[in-house]
């Protein structure tokens, strides 16, 4: 079964700390997702990487296809960055191609 | 662009009753994706769509569901009949091609009482 797996479940973190979140996947992707969701709110595409490393402002994304392995990182958080953060992936084989298979989701709240 | 348009925002209906929700994808978009959250489960492909054909419909739940993409600017996803345990937001997305990024409306919240 095509998996996708973030850590941590919930994180907790004071304004201006840095924030890692990890997501792990189980075969070959042909591209990973990194989507954002405010509470009540619609889903956000922050980033679509298949390698490297891509930088928005404050959010930095990073993959490593052979670990199979990708990190969100938001530095200098603030309270605005409160949100769910869904890793996201869609996969080479195994599975409907194009399709978006999701994490659970980590929830990030960022106290002022 | 006003990016991918889903009505209605909020729909509570009455168990038995059949729903519609309605989804515009961003212009230029071949690809278009229905997708239900809920709490236990996440976020679920229910179908989706390549130039207005189904390519999986895996994900749909029963024969209660159904979904059409009559023209590249237009779809809906219907229940009929409801059930409470069909309860969630739904999601329609689009795409440009397998390895674009996609864009998600805004959703459509349904309450099955």
């Amino acid at each position: 079964k095509n998996e996708v797996e973030q850590s941590p479940q919930n994180l907790t973190a004071q304004e201006g700390e840095f924030i890692t979140i990890n997501c792990s996947y189980s075969v070959g992707i042909s591209a990973l997702h990194w989507l954002q969701q405010h509470p009540g709110g619609g889903i956000v595409s922050l980033f679509m990487l298949s390698s490297g490393k891509k930088k928005h402002g404050r959010l930095i994304a990073t993959i490593n296809i052979q670990e199979k392995h990708s990190s969100l990182h938001i530095t200098a958080s603030h309270p605005r960055d409160s949100a769910v953060y869904i890793c996201a992936v869609t996969f080479n084989y195994g599975g409907s191609q194009g399709n978006l298979i999701f994490g659970k989701g980590t929830k990030l709240s960022v106290k002022p | 662009d006003a990016g991918v348009i889903q009505s209605p925002r909020h729909e509570v209906t009455e168990m038995g009753q059949e729903v519609t929700l309605r989804c515009k994808p961003i212009s230029g978009h071949d690809y278009l994706f229905w997708y239900r959250q809920t709490m236990m489960r996440g976020l679920e492909l229910l179908i989706y769509f390549n130039n207005n054909v189904p390519i999986d419909d895996s994900g749909m739940p029963e024969d209660r569901f159904s979904a059409k993409m009559p023209n590249a600017s237009f779809s809906t996803l219907k229940i009929q009949p409801s059930e409470p345990r069909d309860s969630a937001v739904y999601f329609c997305a689009s795409s440009s091609a397998f390895r674009g990024r996609y864009t998600f409306g805004s959703g459509t919240r349904l309450t099955v009482v």
